[in-house]
């Protein structure tokens, strides 16, 4: 079975600071790996994802997470915060068969002025 | 366009009503899930939909009843809930068969308060 650990259930930074949130999981086999933001009020969107190829992914608001195999790892980093970034990340997991979504516990970003 | 969509936006029901909450999507996705979010949680799996068969049921009282009438829509049945059951129902859905990289999308949610 698969475990997602995200070791900060919170973080907050100052704005335009840059900001690492953390996720490691354990699986016994591969994996696809997904970062989710769900701003307050909402659902879950989609942040961006790691199926296969380039270990490093980015998304179109300057987020960017780096899949390590060897540290089974996918932190997810933004080199300049804004205070709209505020919400809570969830970092999920999915066996290369079947269709489930591992979640971890979620991380809240609070970016302050 | 990976939009699903959730109606109503919030519920109030007492615990001896009868409601159904409902979830639309136009992708193409042959699989469709229903979560339970509580506060400051993550979402739990409630219920898979492949193919418009349930595949999933993860040990769900029987007060929830879902149903998937077509391969766009997938709904929630909700009877004599228990004031425990009010927290943020999502619907997501995904694509089938891509050798294990479907990609959940999840709509905004329902939130639900039982009195």
């Amino acid at each position: 079975a698969q475990s997602v650990t995200q070791l900060d259930s919170q973080v907050p930074v100052f704005e335009e600071a840059p900001v690492e949130l953390r996720c490691n999981y354990s699986s016994s086999v591969s994996v696809y790996l997904f970062w989710y933001v769900q701003y307050p009020n909402q659902g879950l969107q989609l942040l961006l994802k790691y199926l296969s190829g380039s270990t490093l992914v980015k998304s179109i608001n300057g987020f960017e997470a780096e899949f390590n195999k060897s540290q089974t790892s996918f932190h997810l980093r933004k080199p300049s915060v804004h205070i709209s970034d505020t919400a809570e990340y969830f970092c999920a997991v999915k066996e290369n068969a079947g269709n489930m979504l591992t979640f971890g516990g979620g991380t809240r970003l609070m970016v302050k002025p | 366009d990976t939009e699903v969509t959730q109606t109503p936006k919030h519920l109030v029901m007492g615990m001896t009503n009868k409601k159904s909450l409902k979830c639309e999507q136009h992708m193409g996705h042959r699989a469709m899930y229903w979560y339970k979010q509580k506060a400051k949680k993550p979402p739990e799996l409630m219920f898979v939909y492949s193919y418009e068969k349930l595949s999933i049921n993860e040990s769900v009282p029987s007060r929830f009843s879902p149903e998937c009438p077509n391969s766009s829509l997938l709904n929630l049945h909700l009877h004599a809930l228990q004031p425990e059951d009010s927290a943020l129902y999502l619907c997501a859905s995904s694509q089938v068969g891509r050798g294990g990289q479907e990609t959940q999308y999840f709509g905004p949610g329902t939130r639900l308060l039982v009195l």
